[in-house]
């Protein structure tokens, strides 16, 4: 079935440092790929997203590429703010439509 | 804010017991998601409402149940409860059928924790 993996955290950055959290998928077809972040104590929060195969997706500095080659998502960003500190989570539309499937999610902690 | 309201924010009950949980859509959204979040499992789909009708089912059990009224808002109802069963509940809402259809705005979240 379709499903996400995402690497596992925390991921511990000094504040200006450059972020790959890494997101692939298994799935039949090429579905819809997001990213959604939590911050403390609030719901997630859609990011940024990519419908097609080489879609780049961008928000807040953030990117990703939709890879079809790699079945993957992975997010970026050039230089994170303590801000940025969170839970980031990958997920896909399921086949059926019904759905977002997610990963486990990956918690960033950036220290100034 | 998402503009998804979910009610009780937190919520302690005991095993056996009953809860209904209740959630407020956006303004005109007519898609309702109900999740479940645990540090085991991670986030896991229960079930989705479309104006009013079921239209997918996920990891959700027996014991567990929705609705989706005609003012739009959705309650999902867990019974005979578990020490499982303690997670945050999340709902979320989408004025599209499907996901990628339009943006899904999630709420802040139903913490429930069963003793």
């Amino acid at each position: 079935g379709d499903s996400v993996t995402q690497m596992e955290g925390p991921v511990t950055l000094s504040e200006e440092a450059f972020l790959t959290i890494n997101c692939t998928y298994t799935a039949t077809g090429y579905p819809s790929l997001f990213w959604y972040v939590q911050y403390p104590g609030e719901g997630l929060q859609l990011l940024l997203k990519a419908t097609k195969a080489d879609d780049k997706g961008s928000n807040k500095g953030f990117e990703a590429t939709y890879r079809k080659e790699t079945t993957s998502f992975h997010l970026e960003k050039g230089s994170v703010q303590v801000s940025d500190s969170a839970v980031y989570f990958c997920a896909l539309e399921n086949q059926a439509g019904t759905a977002l499937i997610f990963g486990k999610g990956t918690t960033l902690s950036v220290s100034s | 804010d998402s503009g998804v309201t979910q009610t009780p924010k937190h919520l302690i009950t005991a095993t056996g017991q009953r809860v209904t949980l209740r959630c407020s859509p956006r303004s005109g959204d007519l898609s309702v998601y109900w999740y479940q979040q645990s540090l085991d499992q991670g986030l896991q789909f229960l079930i989705q409402y479309y104006n009013g009708e079921e239209r997918a089912k996920g990891n959700i059990l027996e014991r567990f149940s929705a609705q989706q009224f005609p003012d739009l808002h959705s309650e999902l109802n867990l019974s005979s409860l578990e020490l499982g069963d303690s997670a945050l509940y999340f709902c979320a809402s989408s004025s599209e059928k499907q996901p990628s259809g339009n943006t899904i705005y999630f709420g802040e979240g139903s913490w429930l924790t069963v003793v």
